[in-house]
């Protein structure tokens, strides 16, 4: 089974609007880190926001926010007020298993991603 | 460098010849990765390494792929007898010591890497 899973390989969205973009995950690890990246046409992936399985509070970086539902296994990405520069491949990433007694865990696994165009 | 730095930016090499990508971290960074990304494919982890040992190495998809990291520093990948089915971009991720679970990647640009 997929640890991630994005259901939207194209997005599109008005300049000025808000969109979600859906991920959900599979873990049996009570302690693991849900990640999204953006990946302009530049090809470099920049970190946007993280969010820990132990958090009490949904991530929020600016216009990005988080809308972490344990339960439902999902970290879906909100953004606010799209901008042009917003138009990019977003990936949602997991790393696992960090446990109170130790036992690092080093690998994020990533979903296929969701292109996501803005239009003016 | 402010950051991780791979080079060649983009590589075309004949079916069967040896390719060598390099991976510049950023500095003080313990931790290093490479992923691969297929086209419309998400990220393929290949290996990671911790100072210049490598841990895990089980995303290496045959022995035609090796890579090594000297002085915590610079690492190297290497892929052998290249093949049609390589052609992807090989991006490259360091961190500090990767073993806090929010710890971020930073990534470099990537090798564009096309066999023909």
């Amino acid at each position: 089974a997929q640890k991630i899973t994005q259901t939207q390989p194209g997005m599109f969205v008005q300049e000025k609007e808000a969109v979600t973009l859906d991920c959900t995950y599979d873990t049996s690890d009570p302690s693991y880190g849900l990640f999204w990246y953006k990946q302009p046409s530049s090809g470099e992936m920049i970190f946007l926001i993280y969010q820990g399985s132990y958090d009490q509070q949904n991530a929020t970086e600016g216009r990005y926010s988080l809308n972490f539902q344990k339960a439902r296994k999902s970290a879906n990405l909100v953004i606010s007020a799209s901008q042009l520069g917003d138009s990019a491949m977003y990936f949602c990433a997991m790393r696992e298993g960090l446990s109170n007694s130790g036992g690092s865990n080093y690998k994020l696994t990533f979903g296929k991603g969701t292109l996501l165009t803005v239009n003016p | 460098g402010a950051g991780v730095s791979q080079s060649p930016s983009n590589k075309v090499t004949e079916k069967g010849k040896d390719v060598e990508l390099r991976c510049d971290p950023i500095s003080g960074h313990t931790a290093l990765y490479w992923y691969r990304q297929s086209l419309g494919q998400g990220l393929e982890f290949l290996i990671y390494f911790q100072g210049n040992s490598a841990p895990d190495k089980s995303g290496l998809p045959s022995d035609r792929f090796s890579a090594e990291r000297t002085g915590g520093s610079v690492s190297t990948l290497t892929i052998q007898r290249t093949q049609q089915e390589d052609s992807a971009v090989y991006l490259c991720a360091s961190s500090l010591p990767g073993e806090v679970i929010g710890e971020k990647l930073f990534f470099g640009s990537g090798t564009q890497l096309s066999v023909l």
